[in-house]
């Protein structure tokens, strides 16, 4: 059984201050992780994921991610936030065993203030 | 084509008639996923292609809900007699393959409204 927890549903922030959306998962095997975003009216886009290998991935738009075994977490952040980050955030949990069904976070709900 | 397209974009259905939403991957993508996607809320995984089988249907909701998908390619995702709680946006995404490990590429959604 896998599950995944976004702690937060809104997180809002003023635009060049760090962000951090938080995600805590559950897995029976080891995981994949990924972060997607969606714009508003626009379809998801993968963001980065952990498959593996460093545990501290980078992905697009100056965001990074560190995947905590001993936490079972995997934090989005990014060090300055651009009025173009406003979006929904989703976190997704893999197996790489078994079934390979992907499992979605909630989604936490970036709002960004000029 | 270039990425995952959908269709229709919206549809609006009476309650009890039956819907027929496409979903063609990304050419090459032997791996492809239907999910939906109720307001304001997350992904609810719906079922998954490898090929054309589909070794898990758990995620469908109900026995009005099947899918298909011929040639590796295009999938069809049938609703049956729809009732009002079916509105969603429904979401196709394809990958390389289905091992857990690649990125999913989603298309656009079809937009469906029951009344």
């Amino acid at each position: 059984a896998q599950s995944v927890t976004q702690l937060d549903s809104h997180v809002s922030v003023s635009e060049g201050t760090p962000v951090l959306l938080r995600c805590n998962y559950s897995s029976s095997y080891s995981p994949s992780l990924f972060w997607y975003v969606q714009h508003p009216n626009k379809g998801l886009q993968l963001l980065l994921k952990y498959t593996s290998a460093a545990t501290l991935v980078k992905g697009i738009n100056g965001f990074e991610a560190e995947f905590k075994k001993s936490e079972t977490s995997f934090h989005l952040t990014k060090p300055s936030a651009h009025m173009s980050d406003a979006a929904e955030y989703f976190c997704v949990v893999i197996p790489t065993g078994g079934s390979y069904i992907p499992t979605f976070g909630r989604g936490t709900s970036l709002i960004v203030h000029p | 084509g270039a990425g995952v397209s959908q269709s229709p974009s919206n549809k609006v259905t009476e309650k009890g008639k039956d819907v027929e939403l496409r979903c063609d991957p990304i050419s090459g993508h032997t791996a492809l996923y239907w999910y939906r996607q109720r307001l304001g809320q997350g992904l609810e995984f719906l079922i998954y292609f490898q090929g054309n089988s589909a070794p898990d249907k758990s995620g469908l909701p109900s026995d009005r809900f099947s899918a298909e998908r011929t040639g590796e390619s295009v999938s069809t995702l049938t609703i049956q007699r729809t009732q009002q709680e079916d509105s969603a946006v429904y979401l196709c995404a394809s990958s390389l393959g289905g091992q857990g490990q690649e990125t999913q590429y989603f298309g656009p959604g079809t937009r469906l409204l029951v009344l």
